[in-house]
């Protein structure tokens, strides 16, 4: 069964500051794993995925993932956050082709960005 | 292409009345979900369908939920008798996966729903 922790359900920073969102997963086999992004009323869109070739991934607004097999964990950076990063952002794990649950995501909790002046 | 569309977008209804919740995948798309998203329980996957097919209803919270896919361009989820407890949003995403077999493909989610149940 593959499972997704946040570490962290709201995080505040300063805008212009370094932003890090925290990922572990939990996944028998080798896993697919994505940032969503939810803007307030809105649905669910893409930031990046990795799936298993560059361990470290670059996605939309200058956000950026770096896949650690040994940690477990997929956390999401951001060298300096923008008022319009506010929002919530979701990690998610798949599994790979073969796997009892192909295309099936199951998400973290999500984390709540603020970004303060 | 348009998305990913549901309606209504909004639904405020009482509490014994049928919901029917409608959902448009992006043409071309062969799998489907339906997932609710509440304060309480975060975002859970309900129902997903591959070809039309319910691959994995273990989501459903109770018989009250149903949902079906007629088609491969229309799915709806219906909830009767509805109770407050069902009140959030519910989403539908869609995503394809035909000719690649071995990357993870991404779910495209439609605006949502937002049920209120008095």
């Amino acid at each position: 069964a593959q499972s997704v922790t946040q570490l962290g359900s709201h995080v505040s920073v300063s805008e212009g500051a370094l932003v890090l969102l925290r990922c572990n997963y939990s996944s028998s086999v080798p896993p697919y794993l994505f940032w969503y992004v939810q803007y307030p009323n809105q649905g669910l869109q893409l930031l990046l995925k990795y799936t298993s070739a560059a361990t470290l991934v670059k996605g939309i607004n200058g956000f950026e993932a770096e896949f650690k097999k040994s940690e477990t964990s997929f956390h999401l950076t951001k060298p300096s956050a923008h008022m319009s990063d506010a929002a919530e952002y979701f990690c998610a794990v798949s599994e790979h082709a073969g796997g009892t649950s192909y295309g099936k995501l199951t998400f973290g909790q999500g984390t709540i960005l603020t970004v303060h002046p | 292409d348009a998305g990913v569309i549901q309606s209504p977008r909004h639904e405020v209804t009482e509490m014994g009345q049928e919901v029917t919740l409608r959902c448009k995948p992006i043409s071309g798309h062969d799998y489907l979900f339906w997932y609710r998203q509440t304060m309480m329980r975060g975002l859970e996957l309900l129902i997903y369908f591959n070809n039309n097919v319910p691959i994995d209803d273990s989501g459903m919270p109770e018989d009250r939920f149903s949902a079906k896919m007629p088609n491969a361009s229309f799915s709806t989820l219906k909830i009767q008798p509805s109770e407050p407890r069902d009140s959030a949003v519910y989403f539908c995403a869609s995503s394809s996966q035909r000719g690649l077999i071995r990357r993870g493909e991404t779910q495209y989610f439609g605006p949502g729903t937002r049920l209120l149940v008095l």
